[in-house]
């Protein structure tokens, strides 16, 4: 089985203030993690992805994340925010069953950045 | 823009009535999965399709079906429809879909809204 955990339903941060939007996961097997950002009456947009590898993944629009095994965290990180990324952020887990490739998603995470 | 479409946007009908929501993946993916975001469900992965057969169920309700067409288009069928089947109805589109860990790209989403 696997899950993923958005603890925050609202994080305000200072333009200009580096911002994190947390994640942790619980899966049985390797973690596949995914951000999406979405913005009012948008679809999801794809931010990054962890597979293997380097744990600190760069992504679009100057956001990261860090994957942390010990901690089953994928917190997203963007060393300086900005009024336009207010929007909200969504963690999710690859399904780990064979042949299936569907994700599994977090309760999303509102992000405002006040100017 | 994803390169994933969806029709219609904004669909409003009675309670009992049947829709169909029509997805069309980006060029080249043969992968077509369909969601449903709803306030208090969340985000959840309802069926995938790949090149035509159906790979993975999720949460989704005898009341609906999928279908994925040889052009590769994909149709989400929800009949006799309740006033909690309303919800944002997301699709989105892979490279493959079988087996690593494509990213999946959303389409825009159709807002269903049953009265």
């Amino acid at each position: 089985a696997q899950s993923v955990a958005q603890p925050e339903d609202q994080v305000n941060v200072a333009e200009g203030n580096p911002l994190t939007v947390k994640c942790t996961y619980s899966v049985s097997g390797n973690p596949y993690l995914f951000w999406y950002v979405q913005y009012p009456n948008r679809g999801l947009q794809f931010l990054l992805k962890y597979i293997t590898g380097d744990n600190l993944v760069k992504g679009s629009y100057g956001f990261e994340a860090e994957f942390n095994k010990s901690q089953t965290s994928f917190h997203l990180k963007k060393p300086s925010a900005l009024v336009s990324d207010s929007a909200l952020y969504f963690c999710a887990v690859r399904a780990y069953q064979t042949g299936a490739n569907n994700l599994f998603f977090g309760t999303g995470t509102r992000l405002t950045v006040i100017p | 823009d994803s390169g994933v479409t969806q029709t219609p946007k904004h669909l409003i009908t009675a309670t009992g009535q049947r829709v169909t929501l029509r997805c069309s993946p980006r060029s080249g993916d043969l992968s077509v999965y369909w969601y449903q975001q709803s306030l208090d469900q969340g985000l959840q992965f309802l069926i995938h399709y790949y090149n035509g057969e159906e790979r993975a169920k999720g949460n989704i309700l005898e009341r609906f079906s999928a279908q994925q067409f040889p052009d590769l288009h994909s149709e989400l069928n929800l009949s006799s429809l309740e006033l909690g089947d309303s919800a944002l109805y997301f699709c989105a589109s892979s490279a493959q879909g079988l087996a690593g860990v494509e990213t999946q790209y959303f389409g825009p989403g159709t807002r269903l809204l049953v009265l």
